[in-house]
């Protein structure tokens, strides 16, 4: 089955600095790779979502990229704020089917 | 429009007693997941229906799990008999239908249930 590895475990920034969250996916035929953002006692929700058919994706201050070749696809947050501190995780899912596979989580501590 | 809802959102009760989660989906999603999630394992999918019926059960710990769906907005999970290590988040999901031309959706995500079993 799928398999996603995600780094770092944990990432501090200062306010106003950029954050980068890296995945890695084992399985080439995947091809929908959603990113979620969970806040303390509440569920995961998703804040951006990528295809294979693109390469990046921008949705204000956040921003993915995805390299099909390496199996690698990253979240860049940048102009980091208090607000964005959160626990994030990246998935990866095969075409045809519904499953996602989450990764690890990243929680990320914005310091103001 | 209403989310995922989710009930009880917190739950306490002691080993060996029945637990029943519930979960009522976004109207119009046929796709339902119930994850687990915990420090050391993160979120792992249990099981997940689409059209009120299970499509995938190989994340069911144990045969003390069980789930069913018996309308479209209407889901439980059960743990009979409970016990300690089944203490953790469990969340609720659902999705619509695949777009044209794209068979994955997003998963709306329910704000959990907390179990404590002592």
């Amino acid at each position: 089955g799928e398999n996603v590895e995600q780094h770092p475990s944990t990432l501090s920034v200062q306010e106003g600095d950029s954050a980068v969250i890296k995945c890695t996916y084992s399985d080439s035929a995947s091809n929908y790779f959603p990113w979620y953002k969970q806040e303390l006692g509440k569920g995961p929700q998703l804040i951006i979502d990528i295809r294979s058919n693109v390469g990046e994706k921008k949705d204000q201050r956040i921003a993915v990229t995805l390299n099909k070749t390496a199996k690698h696809f990253s979240l860049h947050i940048t102009e980091t704020q208090p607000e964005d501190s959160a626990v994030y995780f990246c998935a990866a899912s095969l075409g045809g089917y519904q499953k996602v596979t989450f990764g690890i989580g990243t929680k990320l501590q914005v310091i103001p | 429009d209403a989310g995922v809802i989710q009930s009880p959102r917190h739950e306490v009760t002691e080993m060996g007693q029945e637990v029943t989660l519930r979960c009522k989906p976004i109207s119009g999603h046929d796709y339902l997941f119930w994850y687990r999630q915990t420090m050391m394992r993160g979120l792992e999918l249990l099981i997940y229906f689409n059209n009120n019926v299970p499509i995938d059960d190989s994340g069911m710990p144990e045969d003390r799990f069980s789930a069913k769906m018996p309308n479209a907005s209407f889901s439980t999970l059960k743990i009979q008999p409970s016990e300690p290590r089944d203490s953790a988040v469990y969340f609720c999901a659902s999705s619509p239908p695949g777009g044209w031309g794209y068979s994955n959706q997003p998963q709306h995500f329910g704000d959990g249930t907390r179990l404590s079993i002592l």
